[in-house]
């Protein structure tokens, strides 16, 4: 079965940084892999996904996640964190289950932005 | 377009009964899925449906149970509530039941179990 971990339940940044949240899956098969970020009292939002075409994926607001089969990571990048970007974000691998497939989410990194 | 819509946001029960929570999937879309989310064990699969039929199901007890309607709209059920199930219940819809669509997620419907 399909499993992901992400390194790190909290990471804290200043305002202007590098952000990086790291993220591991496990998958016997090629993986479609998600990043998803999650305010205070609201659903998930899609940043990006990698699908098996480019191993560099770009998301929205300035996310972009690089996918290396060779370390098996998926870890999410920002160049220069934003204060509006402090959030939970969630890693995701598929997982198929007799021919249904379902997402299995890592525990998720709270990330906080210092000013 | 509207994006995906929960009722209600919010819900407070008391142990033993039972609720049901709705979820409004994006126009055109025929697949919902939901998800119960705890600070305990995260973000866990519930259910899938597709065309009103059930196509996966999480380890879950039998107590969760949902449907999906012919216009996709889906509920889901909890009988018999435990303190344990309170939680985020998230729903989410995509256009088809492959993976690679990617989901689009409802912002919840919080359950407090009292």
């Amino acid at each position: 079965a399909q499993s992901v971990t992400q390194l790190g339940s909290h990471v804290s940044v200043s305002e202007g940084a590098l952000v990086l949240l790291r993220c591991n899956y496990s998958s016997s098969v090629p993986p479609y892999l998600f990043w998803y970020v999650q305010y205070p009292n609201q659903g998930l939002q899609l940043l990006l996904k990698y699908t098996s075409a480019a191993t560099l994926v770009k998301g929205i607001n300035g996310f972009e996640a690089e996918f290396k089969k060779s370390e098996t990571s998926f870890h999410l990048t920002k160049p220069s964190a934003h204060m509006s970007d402090a959030a939970e974000y969630f890693c995701a691998v598929t997982s198929r289950i007799q021919g249904a497939q379902k997402l299995v989410f890592g525990q998720g990194t709270r990330l906080t932005i210092n000013p | 377009k509207a994006g995906v819509t929960q009722t209600p946001r919010y819900l407070i029960k008391t142990r033993g009964q039972q609720v049901t929570l709705s979820c409004s999937p994006i126009s055109g879309h025929r697949s919902v899925s939901w998800y119960q989310q705890t600070p305990g064990q995260g973000l866990q699969f519930l259910f899938e449906y597709f065309s009103e039929t059930q196509r996966n199901k999480g380890n879950f007890p039998g107590r969760f149970s949902g449907r999906q309607f012919s216009n996709s709209r889906s509920e889901m059920n909890v009988s018999t509530l435990e303190l344990g199930d309170s939680a985020l219940y998230l729903c989410a819809s995509s256009p088809g039941t492959g993976v690679e669509y990617g989901y689009t997620f409802g912002s919840g419907t919080r359950l407090t179990v009292v």
